[in-house]
C-alpha cells in the first residue's frame, strides 16, 4: 500500500531489551522523522533523517539509536529499553524542501509500546 | 527555540456543539499545521495553514501568521472528533515541526 506505515502497532517488551521500531513510505521522500507522544508533552522529536545515511538528533534523543541505509526506511532501536520509553511513537516523512509543501509532515499510523 | 502553546488544555462538549481551539506561536513562521489524534491512536494531518482559512466539513481553521496565532474551529461536534488536537510548526532546517502539548477534546452523546 502506498503511503507510511509503521511496524508493529502494538509491542509490549521488558526493561533492558532491544526493540527495534519500523517505519516504510512509500513516496520517495527525502527526510523522515521519529516522534513519541507522551501525556502533557505533545509530541517530541527524537531523530530525524534528510537523507540516506544523514541522521541527526532531536529533542529527545537518549536511549535511541537510527539508521537510514534506505530513503525509504528509517527504523529506530530502543538499544536497552526503560520504562521511560514506553510511549506511542510516531514515524513521518516530507518532501525535500523547495518544492512548495515541503513543511508538511505525513505521519504513520503510530507504534505503541509498552517497557514493562 | 520557538514557542508553541495551546488552549485550552481539555475540553468537554455536547454532540452537536461548536468550539474553538487555539495555538499561538512565539516566533515568525511561514507554516503551520493541525493534527488529531483520534481514538484509535492515529495522527491524521488535518491542516497544512501557513495563513488566511481553510474549511474541510465541519472543521475550519484560520491562521494570522503577522499576530502568531491559529485557529481551529469544530462546528456540530460528533463523538468521533474527540481525541487531541495539536498544532505545529517549523523549526530549523530539516522541516523538523514544534508541537504544542495539546488540547484534549472529549465529546459526550
Amino acid at each position: 500500500d502506498a503511503g507510511i506505515t509503521q511496524s508493529p502497532r502494538y509491542k509490549i517488551t521488558e526493561t533492558g531489551r532491544q526493540v527495534t521500531l519500523m517505519c516504510h513510505q512509500t513516496w520517495s521522500h527525502s527526510y523522515m522523522f521519529w516522534y513519541r507522544q507522551d501525556l502533557g508533552h505533545g509530541l517530541r522529536l527524537i531523530y530525524y533523517s534528510a537523507a540516506a545515511d544523514i541522521t541527526d538528533k532531536g529533542e529527545v534523543p537518549d536511549g535511541y539509536v537510527v539508521s537510514r541505509s534506505k530513503t525509504e526506511n528509517f527504523p529506530l532501536t530502543l538499544e536497552s529499553a526503560t520504562r521511560s520509553q514506553t510511549s506511542v511513537y510516531f514515524c513521518a516523512s516530507s518532501e525535500a524542501p523547495f518544492s512548495g509543501r515541503a513543511d508538511t509532515q505525513y505521519f504513520g499510523p503510530g507504534t505503541r509500546l509498552t517497557v514493562l | 527555540g520557538i514557542q508553541v502553546e495551546q488552549s485550552p488544555p481539555d475540553l468537554i462538549l455536547q454532540e452537536g456543539a461548536n468550539s474553538t481551539l487555539r495555538c499561538n506561536f512565539s516566533d515568525s513562521v511561514n507554516n503551520l499545521q493541525w493534527f488529531h489524534r483520534n481514538p484509535w491512536g492515529q495522527l491524521i494531518n488535518l491542516f497544512y495553514i501557513p495563513s488566511g482559512t481553510k474549511q474541510n466539513g465541519r472543521l475550519s481553521a484560520t491562521t494570522v501568521a503577522t499576530e502568531r496565532y491559529s485557529l481551529l474551529y469544530i462546528s456540530s461536534s460528533q463523538t468521533t472528533d474527540s481525541g487531541v488536537y495539536f498544532c505545529a510548526v517549523p523549526s530549523g532546517g530539516y522541516n523538523k515541526l514544534i508541537f504544542g502539548a495539546g488540547t484534549r477534546l472529549a465529546v459526550h452523546p
